[in-house]
């Protein structure tokens, strides 16, 4: 079955660090979408990508890049961790850009 | 952007129907209305969308108001297993793309 994954799972970084989450669909799925979640406000898009060679930033992009080199892939990095990145992290994909995202798992960050 | 509005939490007796409102006053003609909910800390799950018109599923069924500004989301059968947050988003489907989600609505299925 086609699915999403995340890894890692769950992280443990120092503030400064260079950090990356996985995320890996088998959907065949043009559209990603990275999320954060914290307490009070719900999910904040961060990035999203319509296809290969794509990114967009979304509402709460500073201190995060993507990239997209292929269809299955976008990667999330945090250039210099930093406290405030604390957080729960999802991917998402979706088959058109108007329609059903389907999420990972998750990713929880904890930055020391 | 349009927003939505929902309230906190809710609970909803086991058997009973629940029925979940939103507020998106502010929604335009060609914005979609999503719902989504997130069981414990796992990522969230689609339930049903709509633009205008009533839709139903096989997880619940979306009732939107006839000028589109709430719409209400229904559990015709809540279960133990349907408590979590519940999300009403709405989604711009042309344009700058953002799917805003709000805090969404805690709901508790009472034994």
């Amino acid at each position: 079955d086609a699915e999403i994954t995340q890894s890692p799972r769950h992280k443990i970084t120092e503030t400064g660090r260079q950090v990356t989450l996985a995320c890996h669909q088998t959907w065949n799925h043009n559209n990603m979408f990275w999320y954060r979640q914290d307490l009070g406000h719900g999910l904040r898009l961060i990035h999203y990508s319509y296809g290969v060679q794509d990114t967009n930033k979304g509402e709460v992009s500073d201190g995060y890049s993507v990239s997209r080199s292929n269809t299955e892939d976008l990667p999330l990095t945090l250039e210099s961790a930093a406290s405030s990145q604390t957080s729960v992290y999802f991917c998402a994909s979706s088959e058109n850009l108007g329609g059903t995202q389907y999420f990972g798992p998750g990713t929880r960050l904890l930055v020391l | 952007d349009a927003k939505t509005t929902q309230p906190p939490s809710m609970d909803c007796a086991e058997g009973r129907a629940a029925n979940l409102p939103c507020n998106h006053s502010t929604i335009s003609g060609n914005e979609y209305v999503y719902w989504y909910r997130q069981i414990h800390s796992q990522g969230p799950q689609y339930i049903i969308h709509g633009l205008k018109n009533n839709e139903t599923n096989e997880m619940a069924s979306l009732i939107i108001t006839e000028d589109r500004k709430s719409s209400t989301l229904i559990l015709p059968h809540a279960t133990l297993r349907d408590t979590a947050v519940y999300y009403c988003i709405v989604e711009r489907a042309s344009g700058t793309y953002k799917y805003i989600f709000g805090t969404g609505t805690r709901l508790k299925v009472l034994a």
